[in-house]
C-alpha cells in the first residue's frame, strides 16, 4: 500500500538547470497537489489538479509547470532553477467524496536545494 | 495574502499540560477545516477536522473548537505528551474539502518530559 510517492528524496542543482520532481497515487484519487514548504511560511500551494487533463495555478507558480496525463502521475517541472526555489517538495492527492470527510496523503517529500 | 493565519509559531508545554494552538480565516466560502501533523522528515497527515455545522470535535486527546461568528478555530491537545511534539497545521477548504487546502504557516509543538 504505496499512497503517495515521490521521487527523489533529495537533489542538489545549480542555477539554470532543470529538472522534474515525480509523483505517483495508487489509491486512484481525483484530486493532486504540489506544494512547497518553507521555514516558518507553511505549505504554499504551488498546482494542483482535478483529474487528468486539468491542471490549474496555485498561490506560487511562477518557475514551475505541471502535467496531468494519468490519474496516477503528477509531475513537477522547474525550467530554469534559481536559489529562490530551494525548498521542500510535497505531492499530495484527495478524492472528491462529496459531504464525506476528505482527506489529503501527502508524500514524504524532496528537498531541493538550487546552488 | 494570508487566507488562513496561525498561532503561534511555536509552542512548548510540559508533559501532562494542555496544548492549545489558533487559527483564523477570512474567506467565508471556507467550509472544512482540517489540521494535519507533520514530524520531521515527514509529510504531513491528517490529524482532526471539523465543518462548520458543529462548534467542537473530539477525538481521543484532541479536540477542534470553531467559532463561526469570529472566524476562528483552534486545536486543543489535552494531556499533552512528548511524541506530541510535532508541527501542527490548520488549513481551509471549500466545497466540502474537494477544493484545494490553504494552509497555515505551522506551529512547531514541544512537548517536554
Amino acid at each position: 500500500n504505496a499512497g503517495v510517492t515521490q521521487t527523489p528524496k533529495f537533489r542538489i542543482l545549480k542555477i539554470g538547470q532543470s529538472m522534474t520532481l515525480q509523483c505517483t497515487q495508487d489509491m486512484n484519487h481525483n484530486y493532486m497537489y504540489w506544494y512547497r514548504q518553507d521555514p516558518g511560511m507553511g505549505l504554499k500551494l504551488i498546482y494542483y489538479s482535478v483529474g487528468a487533463g486539468i491542471t490549474d495555478k496555485g498561490e506560487v507558480p511562477n518557475g514551475y509547470n505541471v502535467s496531468r496525463s494519468t490519474t496516477e502521475d503528477f509531475p513537477l517541472r522547474l525550467e530554469l532553477a534559481a536559489p529562490s526555489q530551494t525548498s521542500v517538495y510535497f505531492c499530495a492527492s484527495s478524492n472528491r467524496i462529496g459531504q464525506g470527510n476528505t482527506e489529503a496523503f501527502f508524500g514524504q517529500g524532496t528537498r531541493l536545494t538550487v546552488v | 495574502q494570508q487566507q488562513v493565519k496561525q498561532s503561534p509559531q511555536s509552542l512548548i508545554v510540559q508533559k501532562g499540560g494542555i496544548s492549545i494552538i489558533n487559527c483564523a480565516y477570512e474567506n467565508t466560502a471556507f467550509d472544512y477545516f482540517p489540521w494535519y501533523q507533520q514530524f520531521p522528515g515527514k509529510g504531513p497527515a491528517l490529524l482532526i477536522a471539523i465543518r462548520p455545522d458543529v462548534s467542537e470535535k473530539k477525538e481521543g486527546r484532541f479536540t477542534i473548537s470553531f467559532n463561526k461568528s469570529a472566524k476562528q478555530f483552534s486545536l486543543h491537545i489535552m494531556d499533552s505528551q512528548p511524541g506530541d511534539s510535532a508541527t501542527y497545521f490548520c488549513a481551509a477548504s471549500k466545497g466540502g474539502g474537494t477544493d484545494k487546502l490553504i494552509f497555515g504557516t505551522g506551529t512547531r509543538l514541544q512537548v517536554f518530559p
